[in-house]
């Protein structure tokens, strides 16, 4: 079945730019959207953004303004990138494939998350 | 964006009890609606869909059900794998999540 698993810096200094890439494995990506989301360390869950296959992007408002993601479809691959990050940007960051059904959709399967810390 | 508010925001149970988890929209968002369940250092699992289909390979003691602005998630005999926190999650428009409902152990 369908993996996921994000890779990337740890640590990213205040105002640089955050960049993440999550490798799809045992399926292809065609004909599905891919999620980026987090989760401050003790707090809930925040979707960032998702990228079609054909590379349509739709980004959550209130980070669309520092936020690209991009795909790879040949390397099986898609990546988020995020700008002019501070400390509020800490998280652990997850990619997901978003399943649709019906005109339902939902967020699985999930990788298993990196810790990104942004400091000085 | 859509609010949604969980509650309880904790509850605390023992095994074989059943649980049942609130999560309200702040507008009417059909049957959009899904439940995860996530164990500390854990990726969130996906639980429900579309309000009330349990996703493949999960335990059918799991129900979902509700529409509207309204919905509920029961665990009818809780087991010890289950103890974990939940999030209830929109997808009628912008995805927001609930703040979570820890399940801890009594």
């Amino acid at each position: 079945q369908v993996q996921l698993q994000e890779s990337g810096p740890g640590l990213v200094k205040p105002s640089e730019t955050l960049s993440l890439t999550c490798n799809v494995s045992g399926g292809s990506m065609n004909s599905y959207y891919w999620s980026w989301l987090r989760q401050p360390p003790g707090k809930g869950l925040e979707w960032i953004g998702f990228i079609y296959y054909n590379a349509n992007t739709n980004y959550n408002p209130s980070l669309k303004s520092r936020v690209s993601i991009s795909t790879d479809t040949s390397k099986n691959q898609f990546s988020l990138k995020l700008s002019s990050v501070t400390a509020a940007d800490t998280a652990v960051y997850y990619c997901a494939r978003s399943e649709r059904g019906g005109g339902y959709n939902w967020f699985h399967p999930w990788g298993q998350g990196t810790l990104v810390t942004v400091s000085s | 964006d859509i609010q949604m508010t969980q509650s309880p925001s904790s509850l605390s149970a023992s095994v074989g009890d059943r649980v049942t988890i609130s999560c309200r929209a702040s507008q009417s968002i059909s049957s959009y609606l899904n439940w995860y369940q996530q164990k500390p250092g854990k990726a969130p699992k996906l639980l429900m869909y579309a309000a009330s289909n349990l996703q493949s390979g999960v335990p059918s003691r799991f129900r979902g059900r509700g529409y509207g602005t309204d919905f509920t998630l029961t665990i009818s005999s809780l087991q010890p794998e289950d103890f974990a926190t939940y999030y209830c999650q929109q997808s009628y428009n912008t995805p927001t999540f609930g703040q979570g409902t820890k399940v801890e152990m009594k």
